[in-house]
């Protein structure tokens, strides 16, 4: 079935240092990558995101790649500062339902002072 | 003001009880969606709904039902048969393939 895995679950980084989260999914026919971010008590909020005819895509200090052959796409994020801790999702939206958004687990970011 | 409203905020509900969550968007917003969020762990698709008078099963349905009677208005009603609901609900709305807004939540507890 569609499915999508995101590694790793926890990062720990220190402030100034780059983070990077990774993503694989399952339908290779998916063409749409959102990233959410969903800070302490908040609801989950769009940060970037990228479509299948693009390989990458950056905002300022975020950056989305994505291989589809190898079916992954990655978040990044250079120069990070504290307000960047919050659990970041990734999703897909499978080919064969263009509504449905299929997220991944999650992975809990903290930025060491 | 434009959004999504979920409510109530908190939920209590007895054993063998229904409770109904609420869920609003002005957005004009084709597809809702129900996702569930258990303590560090991602967000499960329960159903979601790309046009009114139709709605999907997600991976975790069983226990759940829904309706789609008005494109603004996509309630979830938990019941009896949903062994363990104590969890916090999302409700999102989206134009397909593109952001998907969510509420603020609905933290469900079986007392």
């Amino acid at each position: 079935g569609e499915n999508v895995e995101q590694h790793p679950s926890t990062l720990s980084v220190q402030e100034g240092d780059s983070a990077v989260i990774k993503c694989t999914y399952s339908d290779s026919a998916s063409n749409y990558f959102p990233w959410y971010k969903q800070e302490l008590g908040k609801r989950p909020q769009l940060i970037i995101d990228i479509r299948s005819n693009v390989g990458e895509k950056k905002d300022q200090r975020i950056a989305v790649t994505l291989n589809k052959t190898a079916k992954h796409f990655s978040l990044h994020i250079t120069e990070t500062q504290p307000e960047d801790s919050a659990v970041y999702f990734c999703a897909a939206t499978p080919y064969s339902s263009a509504s449905k958004i299929i997220f991944g687990s999650g992975t809990r970011l903290s930025i060491r002072p | 003001d434009g959004g999504i409203t979920q409510s109530p905020k908190y939920l209590f509900r007895k054993e063998g009880q229904n409770v109904t969550l609420s869920c609003e968007q002005n957005l004009n917003h084709d597809a809702m969606y129900w996702y569930r969020q258990d303590p560090g762990q991602g967000l499960r698709l329960i159903y979601y709904s790309q046009i009114v008078n139709d709605f999907q099963k997600g991976d975790i349905a069983e226990g759940y039902s829904v309706s789609r009677e008005k494109k603004e208005s996509f309630p979830l009603t938990v019941t009896s048969a949903q062994k363990n609901p104590t969890a916090f609900y999302l409700c999102a709305s989206s134009i397909s393939q593109t952001e998907a807004f969510f509420g603020q939540g609905t933290r469900l507890t079986v007392v």
